[in-house]
């Protein structure tokens, strides 16, 4: 139990285009959904907390014109880069909330390339 | 301080000898404690939650957690040149329950 998944795995795109990653909780109901980033050889950091119906909540210094989240049902939450530039290469990943528990189940990440 | 703190290591033991460790966290508040375990280029993976004082065991994982000294710790038995990872050390702070806080991560080799 417990799976999440992401989709793409890995992108590669031009600087300027949009790119739109999206997470599923496959056997359970996700509450929440929270997004990250790390860089290589660097921790996770949190970028956003998404409830489902409601607007997400971003951390300091996330630009929410730039990293637009959707939470639109109990299984889904999707990530857009809008307008990506090189600077946001990196590896994105999701996790997700079951109920009351705090245990986040992660996603196995997107790696995404800006040129 | 960081909120949640890890020596980053790396932490080097042989095959078979006993892997230990540690997180210290800054709120005292704090209830919910998570051991990640994340292999290079991929993403974590839970492996131990722990709650309550004491400690926790799960097959050759033992998670320890001392709330008055704000330390929890693993210790993986018999470890095997696959447990080799960073381990990341995540608390559920207090005065925000809906996030966790990760530590930078430790990291393990086990050299056979």
């Amino acid at each position: 139990g417990a799976v999440v998944s992401q989709h793409p795995s890995w992108v590669i795109c031009k600087s300027g285009t949009s790119v739109k990653i999206e997470c599923r909780s496959l056997d359970f109901q996700a509450t929440t959904m929270f997004w990250y980033r790390q860089f290589p050889k660097q921790s996770l950091m949190l970028m956003a907390t998404s409830n489902e119906g409601s607007k997400a909540t971003y951390e300091q210094g996330v630009e929410k014109d730039k990293f637009l989240i959707n939470h639109a049902s109990l299984t889904l939450s999707t990530l857009t880069v809008t307008s990506a530039h090189p600077e946001d290469s990196s590896f994105y990943i999701c996790s997700a909330r079951a109920g009351v528990s705090n245990e986040q189940f992660f996603g196995p990440g997107t790696r995404l390339t800006v040129l | 301080q960081k909120e949640v703190e890890q020596n980053s290591g790396p932490l080097s033991v042989p095959e078979g000898a006993i892997a230990s460790l540690n997180c210290t966290y800054s709120d005292r508040g704090s209830q919910s404690f998570f051991w990640y375990r994340q292999y290079s280029g991929k993403s974590p993976e839970l492996i131990m939650s722990i709650y309550s004082n004491g400690d926790k065991e799960d097959g050759r994982f033992t998670a320890q957690l001392n709330k008055a000294s704000q330390y929890v710790s693993l210790l993986i038995r018999d470890s095997q040149p696959s447990d080799s990872a960073t381990y990341l050390c995540a608390v559920n702070m207090y005065r925000n329950t809906d996030k966790l806080i990760f530590g930078t991560g430790t990291r393990l080799q086990v050299f056979p």
